[in-house]
This record gives structure tokens, C-alpha cells and sequence, in this order.
């Protein structure tokens, strides 16, 4: 597998609370991904980075920030939870036309 | 605006052949992808063909691309067990933002296979 990890896994919280889940990839690949997968959707893309501190919007952005401040970590926001962004999601990275995913974080909003 | 549709499932016996289908709407794709995700588990990309070809094949795998009908499929040979899982097919349109690759995905077909 690529070398790419989630942090956390798995996470509960409240509505309104933030969140922040971590993607980080040890292949110093340039573009860098974050979807959600919900049943009956497939997976969708959020924000994407294409370098260190750029970033832009995917498909289903509204309620979701990022930030990248170094090459290897990619980092997605909720700034205030709600039920509607339990989800699971996945980062990725390429560098070319290959896009490997990471393990995925199940998030659970209540 | 872009769309991709596959059949959500699909029984085979172990043995036989599988061929997953998948329709997409965007003409300009550059990319076209197949994904295997197994329970729990992170997207494997499996294999991709680039839009000006008709045929990959890679050991039991052999993606078809039929760019008139925008049609792409996925045969696998000698389904084993272990292909149980979920296959997702996924369309990359020409190059997006400073370059990046954001691929549009199918809500994936369910493969079963039964012993």
C-alpha cells in the first residue's frame, strides 16, 4: 500500500463540537484528496491541495475546511459537526494519474 | 455535469468469468478507473486505462473501453472468493486545478461470488 495513514480511525462526537482528521503520506506526492463515502453515493470529493498551503473546493465542500502546511500532512475541518457529515472518509494522493487511498476514518456525529 | 452509473450487484459462481459495467457521461474524460474496496478497508485501485485506448489487459483483469457508447467494463477471470467485494469505476475529466486528477466515481457494484 501506499504509504499513506488516517488519524483517527474511528471517532464519536457531538453535534456542534469541531473535528479534524489527519491524512499523512510518506510518498511527498503532490496532490492530495479528501472525499466522503455514504451509502447510495459512492465517494465524493470535498477539497483537494495541490502544494503546500493551496488548496481548493471539491463537489461537497459546505461544512468543511482544510489546511496544508507541509507537504505530508493534509488536514480536513468541521468546524461545527452535524449529523449530515457522519460519513466515512478517505484521503488520497497523486502525483500523476494514479490515486491511492488511505484507510479511512469512520466519523459518527450525534 | 458529470455522472457515472454502474449496476449495484452482481452474483457469479467461483470459476466463471465477472464483467462489471459502467456508463459515463463526460465525453473529455482523460482517465477512466477501476477500484476494488473490500469491508472495511481503503479503495485499491486496480487498474486504469487512458481514454485513447479500447483494451488493458493485467493477468485476469481486462478493462474495455468503448469511447462512442462512453462504456467501460471490467472482466475478471477465473473469479475467486477472494474477489469478493465492492468495485467502483471512476472517470477523470481533463486535468483539473494547477493539474489535479478529481475523479467522479459510481456508486460502486457489490460482486458476490459464490463457491
Amino acid at each position: 500500500d501506499a504509504g499513506i495513514t488516517q488519524s483517527p480511525r474511528h471517532k464519536v462526537t457531538e453535534t456542534g463540537t469541531p473535528v479534524t482528521l489527519r491524512c499523512h503520506q510518506t510518498e511527498n506526492h503532490r496532490y492530495m484528496y479528501w472525499y466522503r463515502q455514504d451509502p447510495g453515493h459512492g465517494l465524493r470529493l470535498i477539497h483537494y491541495s495541490y502544494g503546500v498551503k493551496d488548496t481548493d473546493k471539491g463537489e461537497v465542500s459546505d461544512g468543511y475546511s482544510v489546511s496544508r502546511s507541509k507537504t505530508e500532512d493534509f488536514l480536513l475541518t468541521l468546524e461545527s459537526a452535524t449529523s449530515s457529515q457522519t460519513s466515512v472518509y478517505f484521503c488520497a494522493i497523486s502525483e500523476s494519474s494514479e490515486q491511492f487511498f488511505g484507510p479511512g476514518t469512520r466519523l459518527t456525529v450525534l | 455535469g458529470e455522472d457515472v452509473e454502474q449496476s449495484l450487484f452482481l452474483s457469479v459462481r467461483e470459476g466463471d468469468s465477472s464483467v462489471i459495467n459502467c456508463t459515463y457521461t463526460d465525453s473529455s474524460s482523460t482517465y477512466l478507473y477501476w477500484y476494488k474496496q473490500e469491508p472495511g478497508a481503503g479503495l485499491q485501485l486496480l487498474t486504469y486505462i487512458f481514454s485513447n485506448m479500447d483494451m488493458k489487459q493485467d493477468q485476469r483483469l481486462t478493462v474495455l473501453l468503448n469511447k462512442k457508447d462512453k462504456h467501460l467494463s471490467l472482466r475478471i477471470a477465473d473469479t475467486q472468493t477472494g474477489d469478493s467485494a465492492i468495485y467502483f469505476c471512476a472517470e477523470s475529466p481533463p486535468r483539473g486545478g494547477a493539474g489535479s486528477y478529481q475523479l467522479t466515481f459510481g456508486k460502486g457494484t457489490k460482486l458476490s461470488v459464490i463457491p
